[in-house]
């Protein structure tokens, strides 16, 4: 099965630092990555996708994510935070390559915190 | 455009009883998931529906259970609720191709007592 790892619990950052939030991914063929925000007491707002092209993908609210096939890892990014930007981030994976399946798996979650 | 829409928002049900969710893709979309949010396990795939079919199933008990109309409007099932059902279920929709996100609604917060 694909999975993703978001190894750090909580991230902490100064607003107007630059952001990062880690992710790993195992999969087999080629991946289909995906980043999304929730917000207390919301559903999941989609920020960005990886599936195939540029190792740079661009997305909503200022935010990209890298993706490094040899690190096997696509780190969301965030050249400056804003302190709206404090939620909790999650990096999931189609769990499986095959057309007619939207199945995700996701990873545990980072807990964003903007230090204004 | 409208967004996913998921009613009701909160439930607090009795150990036993059954619960019907129910959700509104966004118009155009075929596929509709659902996933469980707990503290202590995460997000977890319970089921996909497009066009009427259960395509995807995750690693729920026969407990869980849901269906899609004609429509795309999507609803899921717990019978005999557990104390372990209380969670926050979303329901997420896209277009049904592999290479499209899902968009989610804001969730049914379910508490059982």
């Amino acid at each position: 099965a694909q999975s993703v790892a978001q190894p750090e619990d909580q991230v902490n950052v100064a607003e107007g630092n630059p952001l990062t939030v880690k992710c790993t991914y195992s999969v087999s063929g080629n991946p289909y990555l995906f980043w999304y925000v929730q917000y207390p007491n919301r559903g999941l707002q989609f920020l960005l996708k990886y599936i195939t092209g540029d190792n740079l993908v661009k997305g909503s609210y200022g935010f990209e994510a890298e993706f490094n096939k040899s690190q096997t890892s696509f780190h969301l990014k965030k050249p400056s935070a804003l302190v709206s930007d404090s939620a909790l981030y999650f990096c999931a994976v189609r769990d499986a390559p095959y057309y007619g399946n939207n199945r995700l798996a996701f990873g545990k979650g980072n807990q964003v915190v903007v230090i204004p | 455009k409208a967004g996913v829409t998921q009613t009701p928002r909160y439930l607090i049900k009795t150990r036993g009883q059954q619960v019907t969710l129910s959700c509104s893709p966004i118009s155009g979309h075929r596929s509709v998931s659902w996933y469980q949010q707990t503290p202590g396990q995460g997000l977890q795939f319970l089921f996909e529906y497009f066009s009427e079919t259960q395509r995807n199933k995750g690693n729920f008990p026969g407990r869980f259970s849901g269906r899609q109309f004609s429509n795309s409007r999507s609803e899921m099932n717990v019978s005999t609720l557990e104390l372990g059902d209380s969670a926050l279920y979303l329901c997420a929709s896209s277009l049904g191709t592999r290479t499209y996100e899902q968009y989610f609604g804001p969730g049914t917060r379910l508490t059982v007592t």
